[in-house]
């Protein structure tokens, strides 16, 4: 069975304090992985498709990189409105109609 | 990126009622949706894949006569919950794929339903 875990659960920063969120996975075969961003109360909103180790993408302060095992997201120079929280999921290259398997997020506050 | 648009936002029911949440994909077609809920602080748990013109596949523990999914067009998938009980307040998403290879999926603005 798909597992995403994520770490750490939650993550305080100050602003322009730079850190990195992991998600780590267990999967027969990965199609892909995949990064959004959640604030309170709305749905996820797309950030990020990794397909393969080695493969980095970015995008303003934010920069995902992914090996066979995890995936991190690289937040630099954070600011409040980085606040929300991140969540990882995991697409199974067996998966017959794109299923997503989610982590359960880390919580980001980012403090002025 | 594409748009997901979901009705309503927040709703109220009484216990015994049923509650029907809608969502469309505004510019392009989706062959394929799902549905997730999410409890405070989880994840997203999905509950069911829709397919345009066929029977939803629903995930392991989702009782699929109580959460009736129809995806009558390529555009509009709806949830219903059925004989809605407050166990059932939570959050539900839905998100929209353009194609069997396409690997992104694009997400509603969910809907956050009380049942009182």
């Amino acid at each position: 069975e798909d597992q995403v875990t994520q770490s750490p659960e939650a993550l305080r920063l100050q602003e322009g304090e730079s850190s990195s969120l992991n998600c780590s996975y267990t999967v027969s075969g990965l199609r892909g992985l995949f990064w959004y961003r959640q604030d309170p109360g709305k749905g996820p909103e797309f950030l990020f498709t990794l397909y393969s180790a080695g493969e980095e993408k970015e995008k303003e302060r934010l920069k995902a990189t992914l090996t066979k095992k995890e995936s991190f997201l690289h937040i630099t120079a954070p600011k409040p409105e980085d606040s929300a929280t991140y969540l990882c999921a995991v697409q199974e290259v067996n998966t017959g109609f794109q299923k997503l398997v989610f982590g359960t997020g880390t919580r980001l506050l980012v403090s002025p | 990126g594409a748009v997901v648009s979901q009705h309503p936002s927040r709703v109220i029911c009484k216990s015994g009622t049923s509650v029907k949440i809608e969502c469309r994909s505004l510019d392009f077609q989706a062959t394929t949706m799902f549905w997730y809920r999410q409890f405070p602080k989880q994840s997203l748990m999905l509950m069911a894949t829709s397919n345009e013109g066929s029977k939803a596949t629903y995930e392991q523990g989702v009782e699929k006569d109580k959460f009736l999914i129809n995806h009558a067009s390529l555009t509009l998938s709806t949830l219903t919950v059925t004989s809605a009980h407050p166990e059932d307040s939570s959050f539900y998403i839905c998100s929209a794929s353009q194609g069997r290879l396409n690997t992104e999926a694009f997400f509603g603005q969910g809907t956050r339903l009380t049942v009182v």
